[in-house]
């Protein structure tokens, strides 16, 4: 059973600095893209990041690009997100997500195809 | 960017009832849109992708078609467990980049 477990969801004041992670088991983990996606209280779902199986491509939304990192372990079977210069605007629960393929962006494919139950962040001072 | 908008807003149909989803890009996205649903205080489930493949597990009543700029979510027969809020999704070719759409509200009426 495909499993994902995320941590390190605080409240944080604005400007900090915040490193989430995801746990992955139930799958060959080194095998498979993953991403981070949020959603903040009350609303719709924004695509934070992506990385390929095995780390060497990352790509992130306009709104976080600059400011979020996205990583790998595949030995430890773990996902991260360092989010720096946190804003008011970045507070949301974080999911990580499986993709169905190995770089995230192949010609079909399902894309992402299971989710953690998702870590809060919070921003305020 | 390519910007997803669905529709309704907000569907209100019975139990047993066909409920049909629109979701509509602001240019083509040939085949690429995928379709999750998501329960109150749970996870995104995916549902659909490919336009038309049904994801592992899901029941038959769920369909999608489409593709370039217009697609659709069909459930032949509503069971009280699909009233949830649904949100389709695509990817950009280069640099991939993933967009949802704002989400259709399908409640009980």
């Amino acid at each position: 059973e495909v499993q994902l477990v995320e941590s390190g969801g605080v409240v944080v004041q604005p400007g900090g600095s915040l490193r989430l992670s995801c746990a992955a088991s139930g799958f060959t983990f080194d095998d498979y893209a993953m991403h981070w996606v949020r959603q903040a209280p009350g609303k719709g779902l924004e695509w934070v990041s992506l990385i390929s199986w095995d780390g060497g491509s990352t790509y992130y939304a306009d709104s976080v690009k600059g400011r979020f990192t996205i990583s790998r372990d595949n030995s430890k079977n773990s996902l991260y997100l360092q989010m720096n210069s946190l804003r008011a605007e970045d507070t949301a629960l974080y999911y990580c997500a499986k993709d169905g393929t190995a770089t995230g962006y192949s010609s079909g494919g399902p894309p992402l195809d299971y989710w953690g139950q998702g870590t809060l962040v919070t921003v305020s001072s | 960017e390519i910007v997803l908008t669905q529709s309704p807003a907000t569907l209100s149909l019975s139990p047993g009832e066909r409920a049909t989803l629109s979701c509509r890009a602001s240019q083509s996205v040939s085949s690429y849109l995928a379709w999750y649903q998501q329960k109150p205080g749970q996870a995104p489930r995916l549902l659909i992708y490919d336009a038309s493949n049904r994801a592992t597990g899901i029941p038959a009543r769920f369909s999608g078609s489409g593709s370039g700029t217009d697609f659709t979510l069909t459930i032949s027969s509503l069971e009280p467990e699909d009233f949830a809020v649904y949100y389709c999704q695509q990817r950009s070719n280069w640099p991939p980049k993933y967009t949802f759409g704002q989400g259709t509200k399908l409640e009980i009426k």
